[in-house]
C-alpha cells in the first residue's frame, strides 16, 4: 500500500533554532513529491515540488530536499510566523490521480 | 488569496438537510478536486474532475454528490449526512493531471448535528 509518513508529529523550536522535518514514502512509481504549509482553519498552501533524488528547492528560510526514500524540509533560523502544519504528498506516474498525503508535522516556533 | 474560493466557510446542518458547497477557481486550471480533512488523519481525496469530466471517485458514499458545470466551478451536494461526516472540506485545482501542483481553497468547516 502506498504510504507517506511524516515525523515528528509535532515539533517545538525556539526562534532561531534550525531543524528538519522528515517525510518518508513508500509509493510505487513515485513521480514527485509536494510540500505544503497549512495554517489553522485554512487550506494548504503550496510550497515546493520535487521530482528527482538529489533535487533541492529553497524559499526564504525553507529548503526541501529529496532522496530515493525520503524528503526533508529544513528550516533555518525559524521565526514565530513559520509556525504551521507542514504536509507532504507523493504522486504517481500515470494511473490514479490520487495524491498520497502524510498526516503532517505541526511546527511551533516560540519567540 | 490563493485563487480558489470556497463558500460557505462554515456550515452547520442537520442529518436530514440538503446543502451544497461551492468552489470557484480563477487560475485557468483544468483539473479540480474535493478533499476531506478530518482531525488526526491525512487529507483524503474524494473526487477528481478534469476538463469537467469526473475521472476519479475515491469510494465516496452517495450522500456526497459532486457537480462540475465548467472548469472553473465545482460543487459538492450534501444530503442525509452523518455526524462522522463533520470535517474540513477542501477544494483544489491544478493545471491538469500532469502538472499536479494543487492550489487549495480555504475550506468549508462542516458540522453535522
Amino acid at each position: 500500500e502506498d504510504q507517506v509518513t511524516q515525523s515528528p508529529e509535532a515539533l517545538r523550536l525556539q526562534e532561531g533554532e534550525s531543524s528538519s522535518l522528515n517525510c518518508s514514502y513508500t509509493v510505487s512509481g513515485l513521480r514527485g513529491l509536494f510540500w505544503y504549509r497549512q495554517d489553522p482553519g485554512k487550506g494548504p498552501e503550496f510550497l515546493f515540488t520535487l521530482y528527482s533524488a538529489g533535487e533541492e528547492k529553497e524559499k526564504e528560510r525553507l529548503k526541501a530536499t529529496l532522496t530515493k526514500k525520503e524528503s526533508f524540509l529544513h528550516i533555518t533560523a525559524p521565526k514565530p510566523e513559520d509556525s504551521a502544519t507542514y504536509l507532504c504528498a507523493g504522486f504517481k506516474e500515470g494511473g490514479s490521480e490520487k495524491l498520497v498525503f502524510g498526516k503532517g508535522t505541526k511546527l511551533t516556533v516560540n519567540p | 488569496e490563493t485563487g480558489v474560493t470556497q463558500t460557505p466557510r462554515h456550515l452547520v446542518m442537520g442529518m436530514t438537510n440538503k446543502k451544497s458547497l461551492k468552489c470557484e477557481q480563477h487560475l485557468g486550471h483544468n483539473a479540480m478536486y474535493w478533499y476531506k480533512q478530518s482531525a488526526k488523519k491525512p487529507l483524503e481525496l474524494m473526487f477528481v474532475y478534469n476538463f469537467k469530466e469526473q475521472t476519479e471517485n475515491n469510494s465516496v458514499p452517495s450522500r456526497f454528490s459532486p457537480e462540475c458545470p465548467n472548469s472553473s466551478h465545482l460543487f459538492l451536494h450534501l444530503h442525509t449526512l452523518q455526524p462522522e461526516d463533520s470535517a474540513l472540506y477542501l477544494c483544489a485545482s491544478s493545471q491538469d493531471l500532469v502538472r499536479r501542483e494543487a492550489f487549495f481553497g480555504q475550506g468549508t468547516r462542516l458540522t453535522v448535528v
